[in-house]
């Protein structure tokens, strides 16, 4: 079955500053990536999604990238805000089953 | 956007008593739902694929008998944990797909067993 993986687990930044988050599948059948923004106790926020038959998407300070041929996307915040601190999580979708990345917890400082 | 609900949105029981969570399309029909349970600080884990009119389909090592899922209608479907333990408390969480693939969550739903 479909294998995401995260990294980093734990992300940093000064506000202002850009973030990144990686992430790896495994099964080539996926076709559908979103990216979702949890707080704590609350259900996952879509922010961005691609799927497998583009390489790019941007909505304004969020951009994704999807690299078919490697099996990594990425997420990419910039200008980051104190706002965008919470728990970002990749997934992976193949028949509309979400397999979910391990989770980043970004934090932006002011 | 589609709108999911879960209820309850907490839930205490005593260990041995069960617990159902129901989920529902407000507003589209779902032929299949999917319910995630999510450990403190840990990532959602897919537990099953509820199926309208037949059985669900369980992730492997996730126990059939022990989480019991319903689809009885195209807007609901049900969680029954049965005969909860304190390793159960969890966030449970639903979620169901429109047409264009999009997932919509329920707000999910925290079951402590005491």
């Amino acid at each position: 079955g479909e294998n995401v993986e995260q990294h980093p687990s734990t992300l940093s930044v000064q506000e202002g500053d850009s973030a990144v988050i990686k992430c790896t599948y495994s099964d080539s059948a996926s076709n559908y990536f979103p990216w979702y923004k949890q707080e704590l106790g609350k259900r996952p926020q879509l922010i961005i999604d691609i799927r497998s038959n583009v390489g790019e998407k941007k909505d304004q300070r969020i951009a994704v990238t999807l690299n078919k041929t490697a099996k990594h996307f990425s997420l990419h915040i910039t200008e980051t805000q104190p706002e965008d601190s919470a728990v970002y999580f990749c997934a992976a979708s193949v028949e509309d089953k979400l397999i979910f990345g391990t989770g980043t917890r970004l934090q932006v400082f002011p | 956007g589609a709108v999911v609900s879960q209820h309850p949105s907490w839930v205490i029981c005593k260990s041995g008593t069960s617990v159902k969570i129901e989920c529902r399309s407000l507003d589209f029909q779902a032929t299949t739902m999917f319910w995630y349970r999510q450990f403190p600080k840990q990532s959602l884990m897919l537990m099953a694929t509820s199926n309208e009119g037949s059985k669900a389909t369980y992730e492997q090592g996730v126990e059939k008998d022990k989480f019991l899922i319903n689809h009885a209608s195209l807007t609901l479907s049900t969680l029954t944990v049965t005969s909860a333990h304190p390793e159960d408390s969890s966030f449970y969480i639903c979620s169901a797909n429109d047409r264009d693939t999009e997932a919509f969550f329920g707000q999910g739903t925290r079951l402590t067993v005491v």
